[in-house]
């Protein structure tokens, strides 16, 4: 596509509940990012995926959040058991291996109530 | 390690006056340094690149490797540049994940 997709755009969901956020990154983006931005705060690095190698999971804050891949194309983030706190905007990019830059969607904004 | 900080968390000037918002890094090796901009209601998008050399929107930034800094200045700031505005960092070796400082929200005043 054009631009990175992110659904859903708004997700409310109750505490406790699992939810399923989805990117689908720049066609030919190799490069796949996943960040959490939080009320009043900057953007937390979650995961990262480069191809067909393992992806970085170094930022994921708990063993309720996972992301997966597939065909080297769109993404999903899932948190289990959602908390409070997981409320937040979660945006997805995407590069090219080559260049510098991200391009960013447009985020889910995620609420725990 | 990756460290990026933005000592300014809000930054408030009148239309017309010089802007600089603040950024410093700590990295061991060759980074890469680059400014994201986020207007209201829209998504985040890269404003600028260091290795580009390039002004946009009448934004510059020079990497200073002495300081460690990657300062973006404006001369003449104008009202539709309000926005929250974020320092990035990408370590040497292509594929690795920014670190972004906390951002600095800037406020042009009419």
């Amino acid at each position: 596509g054009a631009g990175v997709s992110q659904s859903p755009s708004n997700k409310v969901t109750e505490k406790g509940k699992d939810v399923e956020l989805r990117c689908d990154p720049i066609s030919g983006h190799t490069a796949l990012y996943w960040y959490r931005q939080s009320l009043g705060q900057g953007l937390e690095f979650l995961i990262y995926f480069q191809g067909n190698s393992a992806p970085d999971k170094s930022g994921l804050p708990s063993d309720r959040f996972s992301a997966e891949r597939t065909g080297g194309s769109v993404s999903t983030l899932t948190i289990q058991r959602t908390q409070q706190e997981d409320s937040a905007v979660y945006l997805c990019a995407s590069s090219p291996v080559s260049s510098g830059g991200y391009t960013f969607g447009s985020g889910t904004r995620l609420t725990v109530v | 390690a990756q460290r990026v900080t933005q000592p300014e968390k809000l930054l408030s000037v009148f239309k017309g006056a010089p802007v600089e918002l603040k950024c410093n890094y700590s990295y061991s090796g060759s980074p890469e340094l680059f400014w994201y901009v986020q207007y209201s209601r829209q998504r985040l998008q890269l404003l600028l690149r260091h290795i580009s050399r390039e002004s946009i929107k009448g934004f510059t930034a020079d990497l200073n490797k002495g300081e460690t800094s990657f300062h973006l200045k404006k001369p003449f700031a104008q009202e539709e540049d309000s926005a929250m505005y974020y320092c990035a960092l990408r370590g040497g070796n292509y594929g690795q994940n920014f670190v972004f400082g906390p951002g600095t929200r800037l406020s042009v005043l009419p």
